[in-house]
């Protein structure tokens, strides 16, 4: 069964350092998104991407981050200054017109 | 703008008890999709149902039933005869009916069943 894969599964790093979090989505799938979810609180979401451009994106999704569909199979989500609050789970995800599938999510620790 | 409300923050129970997940949205679309997912501890997030703003029928997949009443704006679910291994925190979903689906989710209820 075709899922949604997310890389690394854990990222540890330094405040005001870069970080790339990678996503692999189903490869059918036209809509792409990225959510958050700091500890144990509810998922938020953060952005979607379509036609290779941001067609949504919430308050949360600032300056220090992006996203990028670099060629035909990754979507990355990239914060440029990490702050110790950007510290959360990100999950990918994609559909089609009927289902988001998501992936197994990130865990980015900021220390 | 739309919202989901899931009042209970924890609910306990004993294994073989029923227990039923409160979830109460609000949206002024008319056409609008109504999600349910679990997050066991592992942290992913598990599909478990979709459901249309036009199909109020109840759903049964196996010990689990999801009652949908729009002239309450609320999308309960019931996990009858719990088991152990449906400790996990559970949350509930809105998105829009439109290509591309912005899920709004819910606040979350975890659920601890105990042997």
């Amino acid at each position: 069964e075709p899922e949604v894969t997310q890389t690394p599964s854990h990222q540890v790093t330094q405040m005001g350092q870069e970080v790339i979090l990678r996503c692999v989505p189903i490869s059918n799938h036209l809509y792409f998104y990225w959510y958050r979810q700091i500890l144990g609180q509810k998922v938020e979401f953060l952005v979607s991407f379509y036609n290779n451009e941001i067609s949504e994106k919430s308050e949360i999704f600032d300056d220090q981050f992006s996203v990028e569909r670099p060629d035909g199979s990754n979507f990355t989500l990239k914060i440029r200054s990490t702050k110790l609050e950007d510290s959360a789970m990100y999950f990918c995800a994609s559909s089609d017109p009927d289902n988001p599938f998501f992936g197994p999510g990130t865990r980015l620790t900021v220390l | 703008a739309q919202k989901v409300t899931q009042a209970q923050t924890e609910i306990s129970v004993v294994e073989k008890e029923d227990v039923t997940l409160d979830c109460v949205y609000e949206t002024r679309d008319t056409t609008y999709y109504l999600f349910w997912y679990k997050q066991p501890p592992s942290g992913e997030l598990v599909f478990l149902i979709r459901r249309n703003s036009f199909d109020e029928q109840n759903e049964i997949s196996g010990r689990y039933s999801w009652n949908f009443q729009k002239s309450t704006s609320s999308f309960n679910f019931t996990i009858t005869a719990s088991q152990v291994v449906d400790s996990a925190v559970y949350f509930c979903a809105l998105s829009e009916a439109r290509g591309f689906q912005k899920l709004v989710f819910g606040t979350g209820t975890r659920l601890l069943v105990s042997p």
